[in-house]
């Protein structure tokens, strides 16, 4: 099996972007999809087939795919956009990153 | 509206067994592939199952191999997780969400194994 790594947290402050990185061997050959988790709530797809977004989904919310990394990018974070984010990938077996803690403050 | 709706959690001793459902409704059940997907308290998500939209395509983490078994009904539009050999660390909500996307996620069930 492979891994995604991403880093454990990034902290903006509001109106300014937000990147979240994604790194892994297998990003190459396969899309990457992204997931907000508010504290207590289920996960949210925000970001699909590495830079598609749900409907719903607020625009500033994109995502991209370069080689073995993938970034999911807030462009003019909110303080509503404060959550844990997850990247993850499928082939015949599922993998999630470690998850990344969003601050917006 | 779509909605998956998980059930079946509760506290069991480490060896026991537990059934998880997922009732799913708003959509045609049958045309998707589902998957299980499961958090420990203060932890990431870790991808469990996948099972295709006839049963007959289904794929387990290395962690549950041997010994967890999803199955699905299409005709009552749910979906299982059998869980035998339970282990302190399969304590975790467990979630349910739809095809390979995971969009939708049940609101989760909590299994704690404890004894």
């Amino acid at each position: 099996s492979y891994e995604l790594t991403q880093p454990p947290s990034v902290s903006v402050s509001p109106g300014q972007t937000a990147r979240i990185t994604c790194s892994g061997d297998a990003l190459p050959k396969k899309y990457a999809y992204w997931y907000q988790q508010k504290s207590g709530q289920a996960p949210v797809l925000v970001i699909y087939e590495d830079s598609k977004r749900p409907s719903g989904i607020p625009e500033r919310f994109s995502g991209s795919s370069s080689g073995t990394m993938a970034t999911l990018t807030i462009s003019g974070a909110q303080v509503e956009d404060e959550a844990d984010y997850y990247c993850y990938s499928t082939d015949s077996s599922g993998v999630f990153g470690g998850g990344t803690k969003l601050t917006v403050l | 509206e779509v909605q998956l709706v998980e059930s079946g959690g509760g506290l069991v001793q480490p060896g026991g067994s537990l059934r998880l459902s997922c009732a799913a409704s708003g959509f045609t059940f049958s045309s998707y592939e589902m998957n299980w997907v499961r958090q420990a308290p203060g932890k990431g998500l870790e991808w469990v199952s996948y099972i295709s939209s006839s049963g007959s395509t289904i794929y387990y983490a290395d962690s549950v191999k041997g010994r967890f078994t999803i199955s699905r009904d299409n005709a009552k539009n749910s979906l299982y997780l059998q869980m035998n050999s339970l282990r302190a660390e399969d304590t975790a909500v467990y979630y349910c969400a739809r095809d390979i996307s995971l969009d939708p996620w049940g609101q989760g069930t909590l299994v704690t194994v404890s004894s």
